[in-house]
């Protein structure tokens, strides 16, 4: 079975713009959460969607949202970007959305902004 | 606030045992996982303790102590493989993934 994928695997863009990020979990996975990973640090929380919804929310700008479409792929997207935006997304899915079970890790997208 | 504290980096030699200890202060807590991440991967699952003990598997075993709020990841039998940084994370009340930093572990040979 294929794992998560992400796309892209790499982007470059510059200040201001906006960006999506594409991801698809492991089929019969329902839940999907997004972290962003800055280098030497551990994945900080951005969302979390499960069955098409909004589950938790981390502490990132309005700049950021996401959504969960009917085959359960989602998207983040970034707008006005910053240099500080610059980090690996990481997309990760799981059979439940409460957290208990392990969660299974995409490749990531390395963002950079300039 | 929360909080998750790691040593930032270790060195261990192949053969040998390795110790990587997590503290923690969160609110709430629902579960403690420990993923590895090889530099430039992905992080990959290695164990969930939501009660206190040991888990052994294989050759890594994680221990938790919820009344400390302390958890560690044993390595043993140490290959060059396991190179890698590890991450200690703990499932809050809100059932969000809190992430240490983690700990590089450089194996020598």
């Amino acid at each position: 079975d294929a794992g998560v994928t992400q796309s892209p695997t790499h982007l470059i863009k510059t200040r201001g713009q906006h960006v999506t990020l594409r991801c698809s979990p492991i089929s019969g996975h329902k839940s999907v959460s997004w972290y962003q990973q800055v280098l030497g640090q551990g994945p900080q929380f951005i969302f979390q969607y499960y069955e098409k919804e909004e589950r938790g929310r981390g502490n990132f700008p309005d700049r950021f949202s996401a959504r969960q479409f009917p085959n359960y792929s989602s998207e983040l997207n970034v707008n006005a970007l910053l240099l500080g935006d610059s980090a690996l997304y990481l997309c990760a899915s799981s059979h439940t959305g409460d957290g208990y079970n392990e969660q299974f890790f995409g490749p990531g997208t390395r963002l950079t902004v300039l | 606030g929360q909080n998750i504290d790691q040593p930032t980096e270790m060195t261990a030699t192949e053969g040998a045992i390795v110790q990587i200890n997590c503290t923690y202060q969160t609110s709430g807590f629902n579960g403690l996982f420990w993923y590895q991440q090889h530099a430039g991967e992905a992080p990959t699952f290695l164990s969930y303790n939501v009660l206190d003990g040991l888990e052994e598997k294989g050759r890594f075993s994680s221990f938790l102590s919820r009344s400390k709020g302390y958890s560690y990841l044993l390595l043993k039998e140490l290959q060059m493989k396991d190179s890698a940084s590890y991450l200690c994370a703990v499932l809050d009340s809100n059932y969000q993934l809190i992430w240490g930093a983690g700990t590089k572990l450089i194996i020598k040979p």
